[in-house]
């Protein structure tokens, strides 16, 4: 089955700098890759998504991409705020495929000091 | 466009008892996945329904847990008897046949053993 890993476990950073989150996958039948924000106490939030048939996607201040060759796919948020901080949870799935269910790395601890 | 429900938000009980949950999905999504997500780690596949049929019961621990979805609508996990580890969130998601794009979390339930 799919396997994903999820780096770092925490992050800090200033208000203002710009944060990496990495993800690796295993299956090559994986071809949704969708990005969770959850804060304390409340459920995952679909932050951004993308598709294997495109590299990178962009909403304001968060982007993602992808490299299906080497099975790594990335959340950046640029400008960080405060509200950012929260787990953000990377994940892989192959839609429209038989097997079609999300399976998630272990989350990311973001913390954007002001 | 209702979200997917699921009671109760918070249980505690002792170990060795049994609990039940219950998720109703997003009306027209016939696919249902349970998820445990333990403190600190991302949620973890439990089991996943197509109508009222299982399609994935691979990580469900069925000495102790079992799910049902009888009409192909909403659906009820039971842990008998729990243990101290069973203690974590379970979430219950929805989504469309084949379908990742539309998939949606609910609350969760928040269960504790002691």
């Amino acid at each position: 089955g799919e396997n994903v890993e999820q780096h770092p476990s925490t992050l800090s950073v200033q208000e203002g700098d710009s944060a990496v989150i990495k993800c690796t996958y295993s299956d090559s039948a994986s071809n949704y890759f969708p990005w969770y924000k959850q804060e304390l106490g409340k459920r995952p939030q679909l932050i951004i998504d993308i598709r294997s048939n495109v590299g990178e996607k962009k909403d304001q201040r968060i982007a993602v991409t992808l490299n299906k060759t080497a099975k790594h796919f990335s959340l950046h948020i640029t400008e960080t705020q405060p509200e950012d901080s929260a787990v953000y949870f990377c994940a892989a799935g192959n839609s429209g495929g038989s097997n079609y269910k999300l399976t998630f790395g272990k989350g990311t601890l973001l913390t954007v000091n002001p | 466009e209702a979200g997917v429900a699921q009671s109760p938000r918070y249980k505690i009980i002792e170990k060795r008892q049994s609990v039940a949950f219950w998720c109703n999905p997003i009306s027209g999504h016939a696919t249902l996945y349970w998820y445990q997500q333990i403190l600190g780690q991302g949620p973890k596949l439990l089991i996943q329904f197509q109508n009222n049929g299982v399609v994935d019961d691979s990580q469900l621990p069925k000495d102790r847990f079992s799910a049902e979805r009888l009409k192909g609508v909403d659906s009820t996990l039971k842990i008998q008897p729990a243990k101290l580890e069973d203690s974590a969130v379970y979430l219950c998601a929805s989504s469309l046949v084949g379908d990742l794009y539309g998939y949606t979390f609910g609350s969760g339930t928040r269960l504790t053993v002691v």
